[in-house]
């Protein structure tokens, strides 16, 4: 399978712990792209990369959220002192430097009890 | 305003019927816009591009009306496996997603 894929699937943690996902983006893709999703809402953007470098951070993301992708491959996303607002789904999407068309990965829904 | 503004629904049609959605969006310097489906705690899966002036897949027809700044979505002879959420989104420097409208096709 070529497609986005991210780790957990699934989440479950206690208010104050922090968690770090995972996204491995669709292995020709250059741009990889962090979003949140809830209940009834569209994929809100919370960051995105071109290659390493970020370029974009939602205004929206606390200084409790960071992500990376140091080889440019792979990518994390990482919630410091989570809290229970932080229950969400999070998406992963990875697209080509000739085509806007994004590929979402399957999402880690997060569950901050 | 919201950057992108959907009607949630939801679209309660018959199979065999025509539906269409409209979305709206706020900035004139968009170029690239999209259509996705996302069933029911699955992620978005792209459905269609739409540049310039539009385009057609099969049953799916996506249509760019830039002078009003929306997109719209029509679908003939919808099927119940029609049935989802159809999210609209644009890219300028980020993407920004509607919230989507939720579409039943009843047999």
């Amino acid at each position: 399978d070529t497609g986005v894929s991210q780790n957990p699937r699934h989440k479950i943690t206690k208010r104050g712990q922090n968690v770090t996902f995972r996204c491995d983006p669709i292995s020709e893709h250059n741009r990889l792209y962090w979003y949140r999703q809830t209940l009834g809402q569209g994929p809100e953007f919370l960051t995105y990369f071109q290659n390493e470098a970020q370029l974009e951070k939602s205004r929206l993301l606390s200084d409790r959220f960071s992500a990376e992708r140091p080889k440019g491959s792979f990518s994390t996303l990482e919630i410091q002192r989570t809290e229970q607002g932080d229950s969400a789904m999070y998406l992963c999407a990875s697209d080509s430097k000739d085509s806007y068309e994004q590929y979402f990965g399957p999402g880690t829904r997060l569950t901050v009890t | 305003r919201k950057e992108v503004e959907q009607d949630p629904g939801p679209f309660n049609v018959p199979e065999g019927a025509t539906v269409a959605f409209n979305c709206t969006y706020s900035n004139s310097a968009s170029q690239s816009f999209f259509w996705y489906r996302q069933d029911c705690r699955k992620e978005p899966k792209l459905l269609m591009s739409v540049y310039s002036s539009g385009n057609e897949d099969g049953r799916f027809t996506a249509q760019l009306n830039r002078a009003s700044q929306y997109i719209s979505l029509l679908i003939r002879d919808s099927k119940l496996s029609d049935s989802a959420t159809y999210l609209c989104a644009y890219n300028f420097n980020k993407f920004y997603f509607g919230s989507g409208t939720k579409l039943n096709v009843k047999p």
